[in-house]
């Protein structure tokens, strides 16, 4: 199994929809995790921070569940700008080692 | 401020030459971090620093690939004896400590002919 496992996608969606990606981890141990955005042939950057409570950016809602063991990422009224890959990041994934796993990332198609 | 910087931002060898990888984090990250990621793919972990040690080389895929950081600062990852396959872009990130968000710089395209 995968240390950090999401759907590849590709999602696509036309303009105005919301569309949700999740995210699961193999260690119950993690204890960071991030939603980090990357266009095509860029560098990653970083989207939001996930929090046990939930946070919200503007469109962008993040959640982490710790009992079921994944994180998710909500995107309300979606725009044509949105189109990226998404990538779910998980720290201290394996014990003992602060490293960041990434996910193979989602890919999101927002239509006009 | 500046952003993490990395340098060249591409690099074309032929194989069995030997490549260095600079990178300049942002003032004041202890933690910097090399990623490696191949066209279409995810981005695969090759080691990490906290301050000049370290703490994990787990991803470093052969005795070719060796990385240091000095003054806890820049870092240089070196390819020996290069091949084919080492042809990637290769991401440098930093963040304050281990466990804070991370910030890349824009990464080395190498190519090995």
């Amino acid at each position: 199994r995968k240390e950090v496992e999401q759907d590849p996608g590709p999602f696509n969606v036309p303009e105005g929809a919301t569309v949700a990606f999740n995210c699961t981890y193999s260690n119950s141990a993690s204890q960071s995790f991030f939603w980090y955005r990357q266009d095509c042939r860029k560098e990653p950057k970083l989207l939001m921070s996930v929090y046990s409570s939930g946070n919200e950016d503007g469109r962008f809602t993040a959640q982490l569940n710790r009992a079921s063991q994944y994180i998710s990422l909500l995107i309300r009224d979606s725009k044509l700008s949105d189109s990226a890959t998404y990538l779910c990041v998980v720290n201290g994934a394996t014990s003992g080692t602060y490293k960041y796993i990434f996910g193979t990332g989602t890919r999101l198609k927002v239509l006009a | 401020g500046a952003g993490v910087s990395q340098s060249p931002s591409n690099k074309v060898t032929e194989k069995g030459k030997d490549v260095e990888l600079r990178c300049d984090p942002i003032s004041g990250h202890t933690a910097l971090y090399w990623y490696r990621q191949s066209l279409g793919q995810g981005l695969e972990f090759l080691i990490y620093f906290q301050g000049n040690s370290a703490p994990d080389k787990s991803g470093l895929p052969s005795d070719r690939f060796s990385a240091e950081r000095t003054g806890g600062s820049v870092s240089t990852l070196t390819i020996q004896r290069t091949q084919q396959e080492d042809s990637a872009v290769y991401l440098c990130a930093s963040s304050w400590t281990e466990n804070e968000k991370l910030f890349f710089g824009s990464g080395t395209q190498l190519s090995v002919l």
